[in-house]
């Protein structure tokens, strides 16, 4: 069994201040983690992903993600935000093994304010 | 490189009729993952299909069903439509193997009435 838990449904920033989406997640496996953007009427897209190599993940775009599994968590990091960043996003969990069922959770809506 | 590409873009259907839903694959991918995104909620895996055979499903009832074609598109059919059906449908594809990143079409909106 598996699921996703995204702490926060809406998070607000200004430009060019730290951005950080939190994410928990329980696996009975080991896990590979992922986190996609979405924009608005745009498909989703790959940010970064964490399969078992190094903890601290880096992205596209200046994101990072830290598996950390005495916290079951993979938050989402950035530095800077820009007004490009205001998106979903979506912390997604699957099993090791092609195949296995893959959980989103329910997205987290980031604005960016100028 | 041809991304995934989706079709109807949106569709509007009756409670009770059947729909027919299509994927082409980004190139070079052969299995292709559907789900189903409701408004304000992550999407949810219906089904993956790899080398023309269903390969892993999710939560959803038999009426939700998918084909893949030797030249690795697909299809996802709903049966006996339901109002809770209307949502967003995803379809993504990614290259065989453990741990692979998706690659995701931007979606058919469907409505049912």
């Amino acid at each position: 069994a598996q699921s996703v838990t995204q702490l926060d449904s809406h998070v607000s920033v200004s430009e060019g201040t730290p951005v950080l989406l939190r994410c928990n997640y329980s696996s009975s496996y080991s896990p590979s983690l992922f986190w996609y953007v979405q924009h608005p009427n745009k498909g989703l897209q790959l940010l970064l992903k964490y399969t078992s190599a190094a903890t601290l993940v880096k992205g596209i775009n200046g994101f990072e993600a830290e598996f950390k599994k005495s916290e079951t968590s993979f938050h989402l990091t950035k530095p800077s935000a820009h007004m490009s960043d205001a998106a979903e996003y979506f912390c997604v969990v699957s099993g090791p093994r092609q195949g296995q069922k893959v959980t989103f959770g329910i997205g987290t809506k980031l604005q960016v304010i100028p | 490189e041809t991304g995934v590409t989706q079709s109807p873009t949106h569709l509007i259907k009756t409670r009770g009729q059947q729909v027919t839903l299509r994927c082409s694959s980004q190139s070079g991918h052969n299995t292709v993952s559907w789900y189903q995104q409701a408004l304000g909620q992550g999407p949810q895996f219906i089904f993956q299909y790899y080398r023309e055979e269903e390969n892993g499903r999710g939560n959803f009832p038999p009426r939700f069903s998918g084909l893949q074609f030797p030249n690795y598109s697909s299809e996802l059919n709903v049966n006996a439509l339901e109002l809770d059906d209307s949502a967003l449908y995803l379809c993504a594809s990614s290259l065989p193997g453990d741990r692979v990143e998706q690659y995701f079409g931007p979606g058919t909106r469907l409505t049912v009435t």
